[in-house]
C-alpha cells in the first residue's frame, strides 16, 4: 500500500529565504507526482506536475525534482514571499490503473514579512 | 487548463438528511473522476472512483450505502451523502484526470464542497 509523507510538518520562516519541502513514498511504481497548494478553507492549486520519466520540472521560483528509485521528491521554494504561505501537498499516482492519487500528509508553510 | 466545478460550495443540513454534491468536467469529457474528503488540519484521503457507465469503486473503509456515486454522464459526478451526521462534515473534492503533455494523465480538481451536518 503507497504512504506518502511530507517534512517537515510546518515550518515558518522570514521573507526571502529559499526553502525545501520534502514528499516521499513508499512504492516507486508510479505515474505522476503533482505538487499542491492550498489556502486555508480553498480546494487545490496545482503547482508543478512531474511525470514518471522526468527528473525535474521548473515553474518561476519553484523547481520540483523527482527521484523515483529513493521514492522522494522536493520542492524547492526561491526567495519565499509572505504569499508563499499556504499548505503544500504532494500526491503520487500508481503506474497502472486508474490514475487516483495519493496524497501526503502535507507541510504548512509560513512566511514571516 | 481544464476545469473543473463543483457545486454547492458550501451546504449546511440537518442530522438525518440527504445531501448531494455534483461535480462537473466544463470543458473535457471524464470517464473517470475521483472523490476525495478532508477533515480539518488533515490531507485528502480518497473516498472512491466514480466511473461512467458502471458502479464506483469504494476505498476500504468507506461505506458505499452511505456515500452513493452516480456517474450520470461524461461530464458529471454526483455524491449523495445519505443519513448524514455531524461525523460526516467535512470538505468534499472531487477531481478529473485528463491528458497534460505526452502521454501524462494531470489531474483537475474542483474548489470543493463545505458540508456542514447540525
Amino acid at each position: 500500500k503507497q504512504e506518502v509523507t511530507q517534512i517537515p510538518a510546518a515550518l515558518s520562516v522570514p521573507e526571502g529565504e529559499n526553502l525545501v519541502l520534502n514528499c516521499s513514498f513508499t512504492d516507486s511504481a508510479i505515474y505522476n507526482l503533482q505538487w499542491f497548494r492550498q489556502d486555508p478553507g480553498k480546494g487545490l492549486t496545482s503547482l508543478l506536475l512531474i511525470q514518471s520519466s522526468q527528473r525535474e520540472q521548473t515553474s518561476g521560483r519553484l523547481n520540483a525534482s523527482l527521484d523515483k528509485s529513493s521514492g522522494r521528491s522536493t520542492l524547492y521554494i526561491a526567495a519565499s514571499q509572505p504569499g508563499d504561505s499556504a499548505t503544500y501537498l504532494c500526491a503520487v499516482s500508481r503506474l497502472s490503473g486508474t490514475y487516483k492519487y495519493i496524497f501526503g500528509t502535507g507541510t504548512r508553510l509560513k512566511v514571516l514579512a | 487548463g481544464a476545469v473543473v466545478s463543483q457545486h454547492p460550495s458550501w451546504v449546511i443540513c440537518k442530522s438525518g438528511t440527504s445531501v448531494k454534491i455534483e461535480c462537473r468536467s466544463l470543458d473535457f469529457q471524464a470517464t473517470t473522476m475521483f472523490w476525495y474528503r478532508q477533515f480539518p488540519k488533515q490531507s485528502l484521503m480518497l473516498m472512491a472512483t466514480s466511473n461512467e457507465g458502471s458502479k464506483a469503486t469504494y476505498e476500504q473503509g468507506v461505506e458505499k450505502d452511505k456515500f452513493l456515486i452516480n456517474h450520470a454522464s461524461l461530464t458529471l459526478s454526483t455524491l449523495t451523502v445519505t443519513s448524514a451526521h455531524p461525523e460526516d462534515s467535512s470538505f468534499y473534492i472531487c477531481s478529473a484526470p485528463t491528458p497534460g503533455s505526452g502521454t501524462s494523465y494531470e489531474q483537475y480538481f474542483g474548489p470543493g464542497t463545505r458540508l456542514t451536518v447540525t
